[in-house]
């Protein structure tokens, strides 16, 4: 069984360069999930989807985020201009439907923007 | 206020220890709880959910104090392999669209 795919797993960019990270939920699965992880702000919500709809979007920390899920097997996180303090990992997470239904998580992104 | 709290640690425990993680959640609505464990550089995965009359997974138990917004996790017999970060987490709903709150979490080193 695929578990939740992210990629690329280890992304190094510099200041101002566009980054785009991308994620493949499990197949079934109706809710999506991003996350950022770091060691000062531990593990933050930053949007979540529903049926490829966004439902949540206050945890996106500026206008340089976006994210989209055109359909229910692909989503991508996209930093534009990106900056040295969105250095993190970003996780990707989906659940099926049902109530108190595990979320999984793919592997993660490490991104370092120099 | 946090909707989730947790103290960071670290605990460092020997071999066969027995060891207890707490954690405090803001929300009263809450109505579901779960405790996730992370590997060093690894995701988060669930460990457990955490029921109203207490449960227990092997070593593992868990338990919730809905009147004070209190859950605990207690590690009985610790292996090597249990050190991690675990992690506690609310849900306020418990509707699919529900969203996860997850605490700090807490670092475990169990040491031989």
């Amino acid at each position: 069984d695929a578990g939740v795919i992210q990629s690329p797993r280890h992304e190094v960019t510099e200041m101002g360069q566009e980054v785009t990270l991308r994620c493949k939920p499990i197949s079934g699965h109706n809710s999506l999930f991003w996350y950022r992880q770091t060691m000062m702000r531990g593990l933050e919500l930053l949007i979540y989807f529903n049926n490829n709809v966004p439902i949540d979007d206050s945890g996106m920390p500026e206008d340089r985020f976006s994210a989209k899920m055109p359909n229910a097997s692909f989503s991508t996180l996209k930093i534009q201009p990106s900056e040295p303090r969105d250095s993190a990992v970003y996780f990707c997470a989906s659940r099926g439907q049902g109530k108190d239904n595990e979320q999984f998580f793919g592997p993660g992104t490490r991104l370092t923007v120099l | 206020r946090k909707e989730v709290e947790q103290d960071p640690g670290p605990f460092n425990v020997p071999e066969g220890a027995t060891v207890a993680f707490n954690c405090t959640y803001s929300n009263s609505a809450s109505q579901s709880f779960f405790w996730y464990r992370q590997d060093c550089r690894k995701e988060p995965k669930l460990l457990m959910s955490v029921y109203s009359s207490g449960n227990e997974d092997g070593r593992f138990t868990a338990q919730l104090n809905r009147a004070s917004q209190y859950i605990s996790l207690l590690i009985r017999d610790s292996k090597l392999s249990d050190s991690a970060t675990y992690l506690c987490v609310v849900n306020h709903r418990g509707s699919t669209l529900g969203r996860l709150y997850f605490g700090r979490g807490t670092q475990l080193t169990v040491w031989p």
